[in-house]
């Protein structure tokens, strides 16, 4: 079946640094994938829209120049959290559609800004 | 946007017994219910998914209904086993590509 890798698992940064998380479709190519971000006992929120070869589609209220997102090939997506402050503290998770349809969900990012 | 709304925010019954998830959305042009199960800290698992031209599809213990006019879905879990207890989460596909989620059911199955 259809397989989205994402990485880290975890990773701890210091406040007023940032952190790049990775996004890759392993078995088939996503044009499109989907960024979303879920704070404790909370439910997941779409960030942004993530295009190969084009700019990004960000939700309301989320601020692109923080969140920085990069799709420059069909099976890889970055997101970038510059300046992370202890409130960006959470679980980062992309998901990408494959041609059968559906969702298919990283394993997910959890950020710990200290 | 979508917005979905989601009931109850928990869910206690006794193994055996039927549970059951609503929830509503307000864009017509939704076209795609999935529901997904969530252990914490793991990705969302999907369990069952309906599209906007079928009113209710069924999977062994799990079924789902849709309800077009009225705008509302529902998941169905019979003869629930303590495996069961997780968190659920229905979201929706409206215009945009990306899903709108519901903001979760805890399911806790009583022995």
């Amino acid at each position: 079946g259809a397989v989205v890798s994402q990485h880290p698992s975890r990773v701890i940064c210091k406040s007023g640094t940032s952190v790049k998380i990775e996004c890759r479709s392993l078995d088939f190519q996503a044009t499109t994938m989907f960024w979303y971000r879920q704070f404790p006992k909370q439910s997941l929120m779409l960030m942004a829209t993530s295009n190969e070869g084009s700019k990004a589609t960000y939700e309301q209220g989320v601020e692109k120049d923080k969140f920085l997102i990069n799709h420059a090939s069909l099976t890889l997506s970055t997101l970038t959290v510059t300046s992370a402050h202890p409130e960006d503290s959470s679980f980062y998770i992309c998901s990408a559609s494959p041609q059968a349809g559906g969702y298919t969900f990283g394993s997910g990012t959890r950020l710990t800004v200290v | 946007g979508e917005n979905v709304e989601q009931h109850p925010s928990t869910l206690s019954v006794q193994e055996g017994d039927s549970a059951v998830i609503k929830c509503t959305y307000s864009d017509s042009a939704s076209n795609y219910f999935p529901w997904y199960k969530q252990e914490l800290g793991k990705r969302p698992q999907l369990i069952i998914d309906i599209r906007s031209n079928v009113g209710e599809k069924k999977d062994q213990r799990i079924a789902v209904t849709l309800n077009k006019t009225a705008k509302h879905f529902s998941l169905h879990i019979t003869e629930t086993q303590p495996e069961d207890s997780a968190v659920y989460f229905c979201a929706a596909r409206g215009g945009a590509d990306g899903l709108t989620f519901g903001k979760g059911t805890h399911l806790i199955i009583q022995p």
